[in-house]
Parts: C-alpha cells; sequence; structure tokens
C-alpha cells in the first residue's frame, strides 16, 4: 500500500514561490506516475500536471504551464512541485496524488499542503 | 484539454433515495477512462469508480457508474448517511488529465 506524505503548511508574499514536497513509502516509486493537484476554498479539484519518475517525463496543464516545475528524486521517493510567480489566487490546498500507471486514475492521496499567498 | 461538465451542481435528497450525477464530456473519452470521486469535508478524495463502470477495492456496491463516449453517470442507488459529500469525476486518458466542477449531494 504506497503511502504519501507531504511538507508542511506555508504562506508566501504575492510574487515569490512555493516548493511542497511529496514522500513516497511502501512502493516502488519510479513504478508509478504522481500527479499534483490544488484545491481553492470552497472550490473544486484542479489538476495542475504530474511525473513519471522512472522516465523523467512531465506533463503540465495548460493553465499553469511555465509557472510550475514537477520534477523526482528517485533515490528518496520524493516529488516535489514547485509554482512560481504566486498571486492570491493561489491560496489553496495542494495535493499529490498517485496513479499506478499512465492510463490508470489517481487512487492514493496525500494529505494535502495548505499554501497561503498573502501580502 | 478534454473538458468535463458535472450536473446538477448539487442535488437534494433525503437517505435511502437514489442520486443519479451526470458528467459530460467535450470529447470523446477512449477505453472509457473516467474516474469517479468522492470528497468530504476537511479530506482529500476517495477512488469510487474508474474505467467508468468498475468499482475500486472496497467501495459498496450501492455505487456503480455507467457510459461511455461522452455521457458517464455515477448512480447512489440508495443514500446512507455517510454518502452525503461532494463527488467529481476526472478522465486520464489523455496526456493532460482533468477534473468535472463536481457535484454537490446535500441533505434534503
Amino acid at each position: 500500500q504506497v503511502h504519501l506524505v507531504q511538507s508542511g503548511a506555508e504562506v508566501k508574499k504575492p510574487g515569490s514561490s512555493v516548493k511542497v514536497s511529496c514522500k513516497a513509502s511502501g512502493d516502488t516509486f519510479s513504478r508509478f506516475t504522481l500527479s499534483w493537484v490544488r484545491q481553492a476554498p470552497g472550490q473544486g479539484l484542479e489538476w495542475m500536471g504530474r511525473i513519471i519518475p522512472i522516465l523523467g517525463m512531465t506533463n503540465y496543464a495548460q493553465k499553469f504551464q511555465g509557472r510550475v516545475t514537477i520534477t523526482a528524486d528517485r533515490s528518496t521517493s520524493t516529488a516535489y512541485m514547485e509554482l512560481s510567480s504566486l498571486r492570491s489566487e493561489d491560496t489553496a490546498v495542494y495535493y499529490c496524488a498517485r496513479s499506478s500507471g499512465t492510463y490508470e486514475p489517481t487512487n492514493s492521496w496525500g494529505q494535502g499542503t495548505l499554501v497561503t499567498v498573502s501580502s | 484539454e478534454i473538458v468535463l461538465t458535472q450536473s446538477p451542481g448539487t442535488l437534494s435528497l433525503s437517505p435511502g433515495e437514489r442520486a443519479t450525477l451526470s458528467c459530460r464530456a467535450s470529447q470523446s473519452l477512449s477505453s472509457s477512462y473516467l474516474a469517479w470521486y468522492q470528497q468530504k469535508p476537511g479530506q482529500a478524495p476517495t477512488l469510487l469508480i474508474y474505467g467508468a463502470s468498475t468499482r475500486a477495492t472496497g467501495i459498496p456496491d450501492r455505487f456503480s457508474g455507467s457510459g461511455s463516449g461522452t455521457d458517464f453517470t455515477l448512480t447512489i442507488s440508495r443514500l446512507e448517511p455517510e454518502d452525503f459529500a461532494v463527488y467529481y469525476c476526472q478522465q486520464y486518458g489523455s496526456f493532460l488529465l482533468t477534473f468535472g466542477g463536481g457535484t454537490k449531494v446535500q441533505i434534503k
């Protein structure tokens, strides 16, 4: 059973960047894909992008292209999501979520990381 | 990107009633790569259905999914108190995944 543990809450200033981590345990890290999904207060789920660690391949939602970078460190089974040029609308809970493969649903989720953007 | 439109936005029902939730895709989904999730306040989503109609491990059989192409349905045959939550559909058949806007099932 895969277990995903994310880093703690962050408070950031507008214009800055944030980097959230997601450490996986319980399964071979490289075998699956890792997505990042965010949820603004009272809003729905928004898929941001994903990485296939074994290939180092990433896909990003058009909305976040150029502003988000997803990376993975296979030696520590940890994925990272960095979002730059933060604005107040980026205030949200950010989740990492695992899929067993490229054409598989997300079936394990981290606990979520609250990122607050405020001056 | 494939756009998913869920309806209705809110469904007000009583325990024991049947719930029917709709998810429409802007283009046909290959091999029915459509999933449904349940989310309760303060929690991460839980996978209910994948492949449009296959229940995930441990999901009660009162939850069922159907549909193909662009039109998909999640049915809860008899609502239990713990089923009142928000439900999202997700397509995972393209390199860019997307979620629907969600349907809130609330107690009438």
